[in-house]
């Protein structure tokens, strides 16, 4: 029973490219959630996903940022124009159903963005 | 806005004793409170949490205090083991909303 999947483990892109980071969640659940961590900071939330469906995305900054999460497939976050203050672990998070209770969610093993 | 403040970045304690962190919040509406482990290249795992209705969950050797009246929670670890070398994260949420709002973590390190 596989945990959540995130890929790649590391992604190292230049000033302008994309970065397309993936996220399959934990099987059965249809709950996906982005969170960001900067150097020295703590994990910040982006956007809570359902399949097909943006619930909250009150944490995506305004510009060059998107998420998806389609009918099939993995979800996708991806930041076009990437610039160096973009480089972050972006932590993806799993749960089967909207968390009413005080369980904590399953994280992924994140993705490390490098922009050079 | 950091609703959730974790100082006193980093402890070191030693294996068998007690490893005590805090955390602060300003949102008294926050209804959850989580504690997450946090290994380097992992993600974050869940450890423990408490409602605010409570003022003290327990987990084998885990126990979360909530002063509701304080906004503050603590993080109590005994007895402290080499495997808990880590970095603990407090995080906050409201009911109804699945938004973790996280502090900037405490490195703890036991030494054997």
């Amino acid at each position: 029973n596989a945990g959540v999947m995130q890929n790649p483990r590391h992604l190292v892109r230049r000033r302008g490219q994309e970065a397309r980071l993936r996220c399959s969640p934990m099987k059965g659940h249809s709950h996906v959630y982005w969170y960001r961590q900067l150097p020295e900071e703590g994990l910040k939330f982006m956007v809570y996903l359902q399949k097909e469906n943006i619930i909250d995305e009150s944490g995506m900054p305004k510009e060059r940022f998107s998420a998806e999460f389609p009918k099939e497939g993995p979800s996708i976050l991806r930041i076009q124009q990437v610039v160096r203050g973009d480089s972050a672990a972006y932590f993806c998070a799993s749960s089967p159903r909207r968390q009413e209770s005080n369980y904590g969610y399953t994280f992924g093993s994140g993705t490390r963005l490098t922009v050079v | 806005d950091q609703q959730v403040k974790q100082n006193s970045p980093s402890l070191s304690v030693q294996e068998g004793r007690i490893s005590i962190l805090n955390c602060d919040y300003t949102n008294s509406m926050f209804d959850y409170f989580l504690w997450y482990k946090k290994y380097p290249a992992e993600g974050p795992t869940f450890l423990i949490s408490i409602s605010s209705i409570k003022d003290k969950n327990e987990d084998g050797r885990f126990t979360v205090f909530l002063n509701k009246s304080a906004k503050h929670l603590s993080l109590h670890i005994v007895p402290s083991q080499p495997g808990d070398s880590a970095v603990y994260f407090c995080a906050a949420k409201f009911s109804g909303n699945n938004r973790l709002a996280f502090g900037k973590g405490n490195q703890v390190v036991v030494i054997p």
